[in-house]
């Protein structure tokens, strides 16, 4: 099946600090792609739907000036967290859509804010 | 509005046994269903789908899924259940349009026991 990676798998950084998370789809292309955020023993909550080549959709409540998505290819989606605080502390899944559909997901990225 | 339910948080079944996974859902057009599994602290894995066709899906590991229009059901099943299908198992349903966003359940831990 389709693979989608994420890069790091784990980030532990400062309060005050920038972290980028990068989310590829290895072996399809993907005009749509997604960042969801996951807290503990909960679903999966949708950041933001990001579109190659277009401004990234927010969904209520969730701040775009601090969650930097940026799709500048057709495989290729990046998260980051600006100024991270230690309630930025979550697990992010990034996933991809392909031409059926379908979405995958990324394996995830543990972000620990010190 | 589309939105899918998860009746169980917990299943418990003894190995070697049958096992369901509830789902229901919600939508006002056609449906894309999915059944997606999560190990600890990993990203999501694409189990099946229905999209059109056979009501019966088979996908990955021996599961099952039967869509149920009717009953607007799309329960996931295995017929002999093993140790290491313990996980995290989400439902996910997304109208058809292409502007839809996928909408996940709340998830349902299944718990195999030797």
């Amino acid at each position: 099946g389709a693979v989608v990676s994420q890069h790091p798998s784990w980030v532990i950084c400062k309060s005050g600090t920038s972290v980028k998370i990068e989310c590829r789809s290895l072996d399809f292309q993907a005009t749509t792609m997604f960042w969801y955020r996951q807290f503990p023993k909960q679903s999966l909550m949708l950041m933001a739907t990001s579109n190659e080549g277009s401004k990234a959709t927010y969904e209520q409540g969730v701040e775009k000036d601090k969650f930097l998505i940026n799709h500048a290819s057709l495989t290729l989606s990046t998260l980051t967290v600006t100024s991270a605080h230690p309630e930025d502390s979550s697990f992010y899944i990034c996933s991809a859509r392909d031409e059926t559909n379908t979405q995958y997901f990324g394996p995830g990225t543990r972000l620990t804010v010190l | 509005a589309q939105s899918v339910a998860q009746p169980e948080d917990q299943v418990n079944v003894a190995e070697g046994n049958p096992l369901t996974v509830k789902c229901t859902y919600s939508v006002s057009g056609n449906p894309y269903l999915f059944w997606y599994v999560q190990y600890p602290n990993r990203g999501l894995q694409f189990l099946l789908k229905y999209i059109t066709g056979d009501n019966l899906v088979k996908g990955s590991y021996g599961f099952e899924a039967e869509f149920n229009k009717s009953q607007t059901s799309f329960h996931l099943k295995k017929p002999s259940a093993l140790v290491s299908d313990s996980a995290l198992y989400f439902c996910a349903v997304r109208e058809y349009s292409s502007a839809s966003k996928i909408i996940f359940g709340s998830g349902t831990r299944l718990s195999i026991r030797p």
